[in-house]
């Protein structure tokens, strides 16, 4: 069974402060991804970022970066210099290989609820 | 313009109402799908299509019935609902094809829907 916990339901922060949300996963796939989703107030979940399970380089996009360490389970999302407009939920999804000509399931943990304060 | 489209945005129906909400992807995907989102409860996948035909039904009440008549079209049929139905239903696309697949969903936008 696969399993996605993001234990911070909520965060609020100060503009301009960096804050990190986390994702822990459980899974007895040797193979798999992980994703982030972005999901502002109008409801649409925006694709962030897609890790496969072979790679744990770090990524950096902009004021957003990645950590993902497969020896805790993690895959954490930092935002630098956090923004109004950062404020969402995120979510943080994991998913198996594909096998058995099924599709993959998506995974999701409950959601962190940012709030970037002016 | 994105992706992946769904009508209408807001939908309020009562229980003894039928209506259908709509999907569209324009990515060329071939996998569809329907979720849930409850207030304070988790995504939940309901159904998924791969090439027009079903592959999974998440243990949905019939009351919703959903149809696939293309890759690109995914309706969601709506009858004799409850208020504990209300909900944002989101809809996605991914590419499940080719030993070089992309395993990520697109989401549309979402109908929020209220049951009277």
């Amino acid at each position: 069974a696969q399993k996605v916990t993001q234990a911070q339901t909520e965060i609020s922060v100060v503009e301009k402060e960096d804050v990190t949300l986390d994702c822990v996963y459980e899974t007895r796939d040797t193979t798999y991804y992980l994703f982030w989703y972005k999901q502002p107030p109008s409801g649409e979940l925006v694709f962030l970022i897609r890790r496969n399970s072979f790679d744990e380089q770090n990524e950096i996009s902009g004021r957003y970066s990645w950590n993902f360490q497969k020896s805790t389970s993690s895959f954490n999302f930092t935002i630098t210099a956090s923004q109004v407009v950062d404020s969402a939920v995120y979510f943080c999804a994991l998913s198996p290989p594909r096998g058995g000509g099924s599709n993959y399931k998506l995974t999701f943990g409950k959601g962190t609820l940012l709030t970037v304060n002016p | 313009e994105t992706g992946v489209t769904q009508t209408p945005r807001h939908l309020v129906m009562g229980m003894t109402n039928k209506k259908s909400l709509k999907c569209e992807q324009h990515l060329g995907h071939n996998a569809m799908y329907w979720y849930k989102q409850s207030a304070k409860k988790p995504l939940e996948l309901m159904f998924v299509y791969n090439f027009k035909e079903q592959t999974e039904n998440n243990s949905v009440p019939s009351r919703f019935s959903p149809e696939c008549p293309n890759s690109s079209h995914l309706f969601l049929h709506l009858h004799t609902l409850q208020p504990e139905d209300s909900a944002l239903y989101l809809c996605a696309s991914s590419q499940d094809r080719g030993r070089d697949y992309i395993p990520t969903q697109y989401f549309g936008p979402g109908t929020r829907l209220t049951v009277l």
